[in-house]
């Protein structure tokens, strides 16, 4: 069984300041993980994902995401808050290194303050 | 713009009906997935072809079904439709399972 829990459904930050999304993850075997992010009435984007090579992965848009295994979390950081950041954002597990049977976490909105 | 075409956009219907739901991936892209997002129950995995072949199933009902076609469209079918099957339902494209993924825009389902 897998599972992934986002802490907080709504984050605001200012422009220009420390962007972090938690995400804790369940898995029964070796996870792969993945940040997605969501624009207003659009489908998913795939900001980055972790398959066991390195424990800090580097996506697109200046996110970055590390995995700790011994705290089980997979949480998504980015230095500086752009207005384009504001998004839904969501962190996924899946059992193999593909998309297969992906598990969602319920997402983070987060509102980016001029 | 992702590349992957779905249509339609928007899509309003009674309970009981039956619609179809038309996804066309990247060009080059053998799989396709299918995805629901509803305020109930979040994102779901539903299915996944690969070639013209089911991979892999996840929280799809016996009410729906997909299949993906020679020319590597898919269609999603849903069947005595529901008020709670209402939803966006999202088709994503990829080269292969481990390949950067690429979603669509979605199609809005209404069931009134």
């Amino acid at each position: 069984a897998q599972s992934v829990t986002q802490l907080g459904s709504h984050v605001s930050v200012s422009e220009g300041a420390l962007v972090l999304l938690r995400c804790n993850y369940s898995s029964s075997v070796p996870p792969y993980l993945f940040w997605y992010v969501q624009y207003p009435n659009q489908g998913l984007q795939l900001l980055l994902k972790y398959t066991s090579a390195a424990t800090l992965v580097k996506g697109i848009n200046g996110f970055e995401a590390e995995f700790k295994k011994s705290e089980t979390s997979f949480h998504l950081t980015k230095p500086s808050a752009h207005m384009r950041d504001a998004a839904e954002y969501f962190c996924a597990v899946s059992p193999s290194g593909g998309y297969q049977k992906v598990t969602f976490g319920i997402g983070t909105k987060l509102q980016v303050i001029p | 713009d992702s590349g992957v075409t779905q249509t339609p956009k928007h899509l309003i219907t009674a309970t009981g009906q039956r619609v179809t739901l038309r996804c066309s991936p990247r060009s080059g892209d053998l799989s396709v997935y299918w995805y629901q997002q509803s305020l109930d129950q979040g994102l779901q995995f539903l299915i996944q072809y690969y070639n013209g072949e089911e991979r892999a199933k996840g929280n799809i009902l016996e009410r729906f079904s997909a299949q993906q076609f020679p020319d590597l469209h898919s269609e999603l079918n849903l069947s005595s439709l529901e008020l709670g099957d209402s939803a966006l339902y999202f088709c994503a494209s990829s080269e292969d399972n481990t390949d950067t993924q690429y979603f669509g825009p979605g199609t809005r389902l209404t069931v009134l």
